[in-house]
């Protein structure tokens, strides 16, 4: 079985910081995990994925994840938040051809 | 243009009627699903094809159907049987490649019952 926790539901930032979104994840077999990124009312965007190659995966925007096995751990970090990264953020674990389980998501704020 | 259409954007239904959201994919995906999503509470699956003429229920099927009779095309009917169908509903299909399958999703339908 198959399971992710999105640490927080809500995380404010100030423009220019850093961005922390953790997640760890379950799963009984070697896992794809992935980001996906949702601004209101539209579908949600692949942001990045780890799929069993290097552990420091680069995504679309400035953003990367880090792979920790020994933590079941996939947190999301960007250097310097943009207004433009205010959105809803789901971490998601798969294994093999099974559905993708999602995270309940992080709803990500950034203050000018 | 590739990718994944959804239509229409917002759908207004009053209660006991049945209603079919659309989705249609150019990117020559077999498999393909439907999701539901309240605020919340993240995607839960409704349904899901993993290749034509064949799907399985979801964690949350009670009150939906589907059909998938061409490969681009996997539209899914909220029932009058489904309770509280207000919610916004995404579809998405998967891409099989080397490193494993990646999912990707259309615009979404936004679904209010009046």
């Amino acid at each position: 079985a198959q399971s992710v926790t999105q640490l927080d539901s809500h995380v404010s930032v100030s423009e220019g910081t850093p961005v922390l979104l953790r997640c760890n994840y379950s799963s009984s077999y070697s896992p794809s995990l992935f980001w996906y990124v949702q601004h209101p009312n539209k579908g949600l965007q692949l942001l990045l994925k780890y799929t069993s190659a290097a552990t420091l995966v680069k995504g679309i925007n400035g953003f990367e994840a880090e792979f920790k096995k020994s933590e079941t751990s996939f947190h999301l970090t960007k250097p310097s938040a943009h207004m433009s990264d205010a959105a809803e953020y789901f971490c998601v674990v798969s294994s093999g051809n099974t559905p993708l389980v999602f995270g309940k998501g992080t709803r990500l704020s950034v203050i000018a | 243009d590739g990718g994944i259409t959804q239509s229409p954007k917002y759908l207004f239904r009053k209660e006991g009627q049945n209603v079919t959201l659309s989705c249609e994919q150019n990117l020559n995906h077999d498999a393909m699903y439907w999701y539901r999503q309240d605020p919340g509470q993240g995607l839960r699956l409704i349904y899901y094809s993993q290749i034509v003429n064949d799907f399985q229920k979801g964690d949350i099927a009670e009150g939906y159907s589907v059909s998938r009779e061409k490969k681009e095309s996997f539209p899914l009917t909220v029932t009058s049987a489904q309770k509280n169908p207000t919610a916004f509903y995404l579809c998405a299909s998967n891409s099989q490649g080397l490193a494993g399958p990646t999912q990707y999703f259309g615009p979404g339908t936004r679904l209010t019952v009046l």
